[in-house]
């Protein structure tokens, strides 16, 4: 099956300062990337939806200037966090939507601390 | 509107069997997804259901009603490591994912 590599695992950073995060479809091209942020003890939230060589389609409440999504190729897609405050201390995940509907694979996920 | 009904947290014995219920209301629907999460780590996937039935993996099974709205997944001879969330999640008619808010499972010896 396909192969999602999401890089780093673990971030800390300090406030004020911006933090990229990259996903990565190993196994097939994906035109459609999913950004989702996940609080403890809650669901997945979807940010916003990434698509291969347009802009980004956000979710109401995720500010688009602060979550910086670019997906430039059919592998690659990075999710920078600018400006970041302790609130925006969370789990990021990707998620790349196969080339069927049944399939749906999630990147390791990233534990972002503010400091 | 959207929306995924599953209880918060059960609680069940190591050895024992347990069923997650999950209800749904979307807009268009191509099939519900269960997926298992451990603290700190992603979604894996369990189980995919399109049609209406049963469908079994080992000691997972889910189950579809589509004119009901509602699924469950049932998980048998459990053990310690299946202590997670299940996250329950419905493709829409734009096969977007419209998820759950999981349930927390606790096994207990």
């Amino acid at each position: 099956g396909a192969v999602v590599s999401q890089h780093p695992s673990w971030v800390i950073c300090k406030s004020g300062t911006s933090v990229k995060i990259e996903c990565r479809s190993l196994d097939f091209q994906a035109t459609t990337m999913f950004w989702y942020r996940q609080f403890p003890k809650q669901s997945l939230m979807l940010m916003a939806t990434s698509n291969e060589g347009s802009k980004a389609t956000y979710e109401q409440g995720v500010e688009k200037d602060k979550f910086l999504i670019n997906h430039a190729s059919l592998t690659l897609s990075t999710l920078t966090v600018t400006s970041a405050h302790p609130e925006d201390s969370s789990f990021y995940i990707c998620r790349v939507q196969g080339q069927g509907a049944t399939e749906a694979f999630f990147g390791q996920g990233t534990r972002l601390t503010v400091v | 509107g959207q929306n995924i009904d599953q209880p918060t947290e059960m609680t069940a014995t190591e050895g024992a069997i347990v069923q997650i219920n999950c209800t749904y209301q979307t807009s268009g629907f191509n099939g519900l997804f269960w997926y298992q999460q451990h603290a700190g780590e992603a979604p894996t996937f369990l189980s995919y259901n399109v049609l209406d039935g049963l469908e079994e993996k080992g000691r997972f099974s889910s189950f579809l009603s589509r004119s009901k709205g509602y699924s469950y997944l049932l998980l048998k001879e459990l053990q310690m490591k299946d202590s997670a969330s299940y996250l329950c999640a419905v493709s829409d008619s734009n096969y977007q994912l419209i998820w759950g808010a999981g349930t927390k499972l606790i096994i207990k010896p």
